[in-house]
């Protein structure tokens, strides 16, 4: 069954601390993204992937970083220096340069500062 | 520069009745448009699409209409059922620049009353 795996589920991050989120797909799809949602906001873009050991900054990658070694994963760090890191975070993945393709959206991750 | 926007933050219908949920863009240049459902803790799911060259696009009792000429679209569910709860988002894909990468509206949050 052909889908988004993000995890964990809840993530708890310490003042300083780097962690990194997990983002794998069996879809076979060429292109990875990262949002994050904020309470009354809808989805901003962190980074894209068109293809492996490429990625792209969206709107809002500050304090982020990503890696794209395998087509099947986008794992995403949130580093130290994001200074407002408490979010929901979607991983979702497509076929690129069709528009009509849809994105397909892992179950996310929610991250807390502690 | 939200160049999709929802401004109807919530929107609450009796079950059996129509949901009109509306959407506004100011790029132009868009020529898709996507609808997505989000239940809580869970990504979100593509609902229904509409091209440009069309102005209705029907799928079971869900409906888009797109007025170009307005910069307006909508969606609606006939009838609304207790399972439709959930938030809409409407997108639309930055073509010109980045295939298929999205731009979100804030999200309509739909509870429908049995």
């Amino acid at each position: 069954d052909g889908g988004i795996t993000q995890s964990p589920k809840y993530l708890f991050r310490k003042e300083g601390q780097n962690v990194t989120l997990s983002c794998e797909q069996n879809l076979n799809h060429d292109a990875m993204y990262w949002y994050r949602q904020d309470p009354g906001q809808g989805l901003r873009l962190i980074y894209y992937s068109q293809i492996v050991n490429d990625f792209q900054k969206g709107d809002i990658a500050e304090g982020y970083s990503v890696s794209r070694e395998k087509k099947e994963s986008f794992p995403l760090t949130v580093t130290s220096a994001q200074k407002n890191p408490t979010a929901f975070y979607l991983c979702a993945s497509s076929n690129w340069g069709l528009m009509n393709q849809p994105q397909h959206f892992g179950d996310g991750t929610r991250l807390s500062i502690l | 520069d939200q160049q999709v926007k929802q401004n109807s933050p919530s929107l609450s219908v009796q079950e059996g009745r129509i949901s009109i949920l509306n959407c506004d863009y100011t790029n132009s240049m868009f020529d898709y448009f996507l609808w997505y459902k989000k239940y809580p803790a869970e990504g979100p799911t593509f609902l229904i699409s509409i091209s440009s060259i069309k102005d209705k696009n029907e799928d079971g009792r869900f409906t888009v209409f797109l007025n170009k000429s307005a910069k307006h679209l909508s969606l609606h569910i006939v009838p609304s059922q207790p399972g439709d709860s959930a938030v809409y988002f409407c997108a639309a894909p930055l073509r010109k620049t980045s295939g298929s990468r999205l731009t979100f509206g804030e999200g309509t949050q739909l509870t429908v009353n049995p």
